[in-house]
């Protein structure tokens, strides 16, 4: 059953806190990847992880750092969030060179 | 770095008639253009894609054409059903797997 797994799938926090994202994927994929989605502006990538222990920056990381210690598990974390995070986060996998990405069902994430 | 933009932002059609949504991007070594579709409070889900060294590609209603020359590509959805109402999101990777996403277009299906 190929599926990707988000928790939590709405998540409330005020400024200054910290935010625990996760995500699991079951179909052994090599690649993980978190994106942030923001109205009008499509998918922007925040990091790529190409295996574990082995992450790089996308085009937005600033205020985000992730944690990848098994194949299956890919963590975002934000350590003081801000107002400006507010958004929908979502996870991805896929396997081999540009291949079909397969993608969580979010988690909506409302700074205070 | 790439940048690909979506030029409908929304886009309505009867059912029965083709729909066409339209994406252009800058780097010129973009070579991989996926189409994703994203229904109401879902995740986004592959629907077709075209590599650089074929210029059409076809499954089913879905048609793709890349214009390299102009750095354009394309969806055509033919025979449009209201099940098609979604919104696309086109990409383009540049990179190994590294994907930059257009901001998507509202595809509404009239009955």
């Amino acid at each position: 059953d190929m599926k990707v797994t988000q928790m939590p799938r709405y998540l409330i926090k005020r400024m200054g806190e910290n935010v625990l994202l996760e995500c699991g994927q079951d179909m052994s994929h090599e690649t993980m990847y978190w994106y942030r989605q923001d109205p009008g502006l499509g998918l922007q990538l925040i990091y790529i992880s190409y295996d574990v222990d082995s992450n790089s920056e996308g085009d937005i990381p600033k205020g985000y750092r992730v944690s990848r210690k098994k194949r299956e598990h890919f963590s975002l974390i934000l350590d003081s969030a801000k107002t400006n995070q507010t958004s929908v986060y979502f996870c991805a996998s896929s396997q081999g060179k540009n291949a079909e990405q397969f993608f969580g069902p979010g988690t909506r994430l409302t700074v205070l | 770095g790439e940048k690909v933009e979506q030029h409908e932002s929304t886009l309505s059609v009867r059912e029965g008639d083709s729909a066409v949504i339209n994406c252009t991007y800058t780097d010129t070594a973009s070579s991989y253009f996926p189409w994703y579709k994203q229904e109401a409070g879902k995740g986004l889900h592959f629907v077709i894609d075209i590599r650089s060294n074929v210029d059409r590609k076809q499954s089913q209603r879905l048609i793709v054409l890349l214009d390299k020359k102009a750095k354009r590509f394309s969806l055509h959805i033919t025979a449009t059903q209201p099940e098609d109402s979604a919104i696309y999101f086109c990409a383009a990777s540049p990179n190994y797997n590294v994907l930059y996403f257009g901001s998507g277009t509202k595809l509404t299906v009239e009955p």
